[in-house]
């Protein structure tokens, strides 16, 4: 069964450094979304992006964050310079297959660690 | 403004009790849907189960179970004959028209052999 895959599992940085988590959307989907949970709290909406676009951002997507689809599968974040507060684990999502509703499917996450 | 209420922080039950997960939502569309997804100790999300705001039947699918009620704008989830293996973290979450996901706080389910 296709699914989302992510890299790396874990990431440990320091702060003010900046680091690019990977995900693999599965194939045929074709919007794209990034997610994170900050420890024991609720799982937030980042960005979706569609056709090689930003579809919707939210308020914590600012500046420091980055999206981008360098190839045909490879669905990048980046943040600029992370800060304590950017710890969390961050999920890709992908879905889409047959219209902007469908269900997203999520990979397995990236523990980011800010030092 | 879109919201998912999940009011149950914790729920511990004994194996092979039944437990429902309640999930209530606010949204001023007509046109939405619905979700709950599981998140187990290794920490992935795991798809359960999606509903548009047109298809208010019930679904069965093996030990669970989903209640959607328009009318009192509730989606809620049960889990029949619990098992350890349902331990879990489960969320409910909303989409409205733009595609985002909306997630309650999440109901921490323990179950205990």
């Amino acid at each position: 069964e296709p699914e989302v895959t992510q890299t790396p599992s874990h990431q440990v940085t320091q702060m003010g450094q900046e680091v690019i988590l990977r995900c693999v959307p599965i194939s045929n989907h074709l919007y794209f979304y990034w997610y994170r949970q900050i420890l024991g709290q609720k799982v937030e909406f980042l960005v979706s992006f569609y056709n090689n676009e930003i579809s919707e951002k939210s308020e914590i997507f600012d500046d420091q964050f980055s999206v981008e689809r360098p190839d045909g599968s490879n669905f990048t974040l980046k943040i600029r310079s992370t800060k304590l507060e950017d710890s969390a684990m961050y999920f890709c999502a992908s879905g889409g297959a047959s219209g902007s509703t469908d269900t997203q499917y999520f990979g397995p996450g990236t523990r980011l660690t800010v030092l | 403004a879109q919201k998912v209420t999940q009011a149950q922080t914790e729920i511990s039950v004994v194996e092979k009790e039944d437990v429902t997960l309640d999930c209530v939502y606010e949204t001023r569309d007509t046109t939405y849907y619905l979700f709950w997804y599981k998140q187990p100790p290794s920490g992935e999300l795991v798809f359960l189960i999606r509903r548009n705001s047109f298809d208010e039947q019930n679904e069965i699918s093996g030990r669970y179970s989903w209640n959607f009620q328009k009318s009192t704008s509730s989606f809620n989830f049960t889990i029949t004959a619990s098992q350890v293996v349902d331990s879990a973290v489960y969320f409910c979450a909303l989409m409205e028209y733009g595609n985002k996901l909306v997630f309650g706080a999440g109901t921490i389910l323990r179950v205990k052999s």
